[in-house]
């Protein structure tokens, strides 16, 4: 049974529409990640977050925004959607014990269409 | 910096066909090394690691050694089944509180019945 979960699974929205994807985790995982998953498959790291209030941006840069106001929870939000915008979603989270050696829990995805 | 090299895919194979998906590495350190599957219209899923050298991951009949001296990976399973179409990525994690993994491309594995 997955620990996290993400929301909705498939969204087909028009163009200039502002839209959160929902990701929250039952864990207690202080580091959250969002990838974006390009048609090809390879990863990218869009967003990430090291606990309550912090953020950062990855290693593509992306339009949309995330915010970290609770431990669980790490929304992400496109104010303005475009085609371009058209992707797979991925959040994931790990635990700070263990220095990196646990890996990232995944979640099932957001398959995102902008028409 | 980090970098995780996957060979390139796709590959297809038959079914009960010997599998192998080779993974490099470079790292400043000594890191922890993963392999996670990717099923149709799923997340990630950790299917096997190693943390430290010489260690062999395993599961689900897949196999995967941490070779220091070859910073290397590569993933093995002795018979593919049907089931085991997927796309697999090879990722490594510094040691650290703050690090991130880094993966590779990703690769297709199809098999025929």
């Amino acid at each position: 049974e997955a620990d996290i979960y993400q929301t909705p699974r498939y969204l087909v929205i028009g163009t200039g529409k502002k839209i959160t994807l929902e990701c929250s985790q039952t864990m207690g995982h202080d580091k959250m990640y969002w990838y974006q998953q390009d048609p090809g498959m390879e990863l990218h790291l869009i967003h990430y977050s090291y606990g309550v209030n912090s953020t950062e941006k990855g290693d593509l840069s992306s339009e949309s925004t995330v915010s970290r106001i609770r431990t669980e929870h790490f929304p992400l939000t496109l104010e303005s959607a475009r085609p371009s915008h058209t992707s797979q979603y991925l959040c994931a989270s790990s635990e700070s014990r263990g220095q990196g050696a646990r890996g990232y829990t995944f979640g099932s995805g957001t398959r995102l269409t902008v028409v | 910096g980090d970098s995780v090299t996957q060979m390139e895919g796709p590959v297809t194979l038959s079914e009960e066909a010997f599998l192998t998906i080779n993974c490099t590495y470079t790292a400043t350190g000594y890191p922890s090394l993963f392999w996670y599957v990717q099923y149709p219209g799923e997340g990630l899923q950790l299917l096997l690691k190693a943390t430290k050298a010489d260690d062999k991951g395993s599961n689900k009949g897949f196999e995967a050694t941490y070779r220091k001296e070859t910073t290397s990976f590569h993933l093995e399973k002795g018979s593919v089944q049907v089931s085991d179409s997927a796309v697999y990525f090879c990722a490594l994690s510094e040691n650290g509180a703050n690090s991130k993994l880094t993966f590779g491309k990703g690769i297709t594995l199809s098999v025929r019945p």
